[in-house]
């Protein structure tokens, strides 16, 4: 199993709305990625978890709230985002351990900010 | 600060030529990546390279690792349109994944 699983594939939501965006792997992997994708850009990396405990942030505003309940769960918590917040949501994540090579990336949440 | 180069960022070729992307990274890392990717999809996995002078292949895509010069090349040999795709590479270094700003390759049937 080599398969990285985000959910939803397609989230609209009102700028007062809260919402969360959700991460799951069974591959082991210890660390965790988020990322903002714009169309036309590449992947922008927004925070890393490593065991569990957020390791990088990379100066990503508060109304997105990481969240790594355990090792094979990640969440994004959205509240009172701008239009300019739509884009596509990656995960990622890799083994970090003996035997780290690849970093597999989930299908992505297209998310649209209205 | 890592950072990533890759040109050209847009490539426009006919069928069955070989050309190269290449990806220049500013600070020492542990691996490199490849992706490609298709319009509206996700990153799909190509190659992870992790030693100076490592070259792997798959088809009609190969690439390569100099870690001395921070540099990593892919490839692309008798190119079918199949391929077109956006290319992106991407360095770790402690624990950060960054991408390169990608190659949009077009390549005409």
């Amino acid at each position: 199993d080599t398969e990285v699983t985000q959910t939803p594939k397609h989230l609209v939501m009102g700028m007062t709305n809260k919402k969360s965006l959700k991460c799951e792997q069974h591959m082991g992997h210890r660390a965790m990625y988020w990322y903002k994708q714009k169309a036309k850009k590449p992947p922008e990396l927004m925070f890393v978890y490593s065991y569990e405990k957020l390791s990088i942030n990379e100066s990503v505003p508060s109304r997105f709230s990481p969240e790594c309940p355990n090792s094979s769960l990640l969440n994004l918590h959205l509240h009172a985002l701008q239009p300019e917040d739509s884009a596509l949501y990656l995960c990622a994540s890799r083994r970090r351990e003996e035997g780290d090579t690849e970093a597999f990336f989930g299908q992505g949440t297209r998310l649209t900010v209205v | 600060e890592l950072k990533v180069e890759q040109n050209p960022l847009f490539l426009s070729m006919q069928e069955g030529k070989n050309y190269t992307i290449y990806c220049n990274y500013s600070t020492t890392s542990d691996r490199l990546y490849w992706y490609r990717q298709d319009p509206g999809k996700s990153l799909e996995s190509l190659f992870v390279l992790l030693s100076n002078g490592a070259v792997k292949q798959e088809g009609r895509l190969m690439a390569s690792l100099d870690t001395k010069a921070r540099l990593s090349t892919l490839h692309i040999t008798a190119a079918v349109h199949d391929l077109s795709a956006t290319y992106f590479c991407a360095v770790n270094r402690d624990d950060k994944i960054i991408f390169g700003k990608g190659t949009r390759l077009h390549i005409l049937p």
